[in-house]
């Protein structure tokens, strides 16, 4: 079991809004990431950190923003939340070893903007 | 740019058959492949790694194999149960980042 956690796991938030999503994991790692994915379609990254202080930008194109001020803590945060924005967000982390770079997924953050 | 592709249908199979899914990828030699389940509205949960210079890997009743000419793996469910029935992702890393498939969903009926 992953300890890796996300909240809130559901939000409904009227458009213009600020949100937050934030993510925690527990088990050390320094690698974590946020994936974006619409039902039943691919998860895309829009996210990832190496470290503190470190944040890029994934493969998709996002209007959210993130921080890593403590190894632990990734939120990410949508400054004015758009009807467009509405999706499942996972966050996640790994740990590099010498078998592979596993990836551990939280529950997932659903966001609907009206 | 690199393309994963998984089958788009789902899969139907009976209890106590094997589960074949397959994953294929174009433009790029990853050093490993892994597969993932996901189960609706939850986040996807590691199933199996496989090197580039192993064949086939085992884990229980799941088994990857690994074709780096053909560029391909498939995975297998062998005895499948109702409680299998899930969407299976594969995912290949890229520079220390992993992509994944679209992912195939497999219904497994009693």
């Amino acid at each position: 079991e992953a300890d890796i956690y996300q909240t809130p796991r559901y939000l409904v938030i009227g458009t213009g809004k600020k949100i937050t999503l934030e993510c925690s994991q527990t088990m050390g790692h320094d690698k974590m990431y946020w994936y974006q994915q619409d039902p039943g379609m691919e998860l895309h990254l829009i996210h990832y950190s190496y470290g503190v202080n470190s944040t890029e930008k994934g493969d998709l194109s996002s209007e959210s923003t993130v921080s890593r001020i403590r190894t632990e803590h990734f939120p990410l945060t949508l400054e004015s939340a758009r009807p467009s924005h509405t999706s499942q967000y996972l966050c996640a982390s790994s740990e590099w070893r010498v078998s592979g770079n596993t990836i551990y997924f939280g529950e997932g953050s659903w966001l609907t903007v009206v | 740019s690199q393309k994963i592709e998984q089958n788009s249908e789902a899969l139907n199979i009976q209890e106590g058959k094997t589960a074949t899914l397959t994953c294929n990828y174009t433009n790029y030699s990853p050093a490993y492949l892994q597969w993932y389940r996901q189960d609706p509205g939850r986040g996807p949960v590691f199933l199996l790694l496989i090197r580039e210079n192993e064949k086939e890997k085992r884990k229980e009743r799941l088994k990857v194999t690994f074709d780096t000419t053909l560029k391909q793996s498939l995975f297998h469910i062998t005895a499948s149960q109702p409680a299998d029935s899930a969407t299976y992702l594969c995912a290949l890393d890229r520079t220390d980042k992993l992509i994944f498939g679209t992912g195939t969903r497999l219904q497994v009926f009693p």
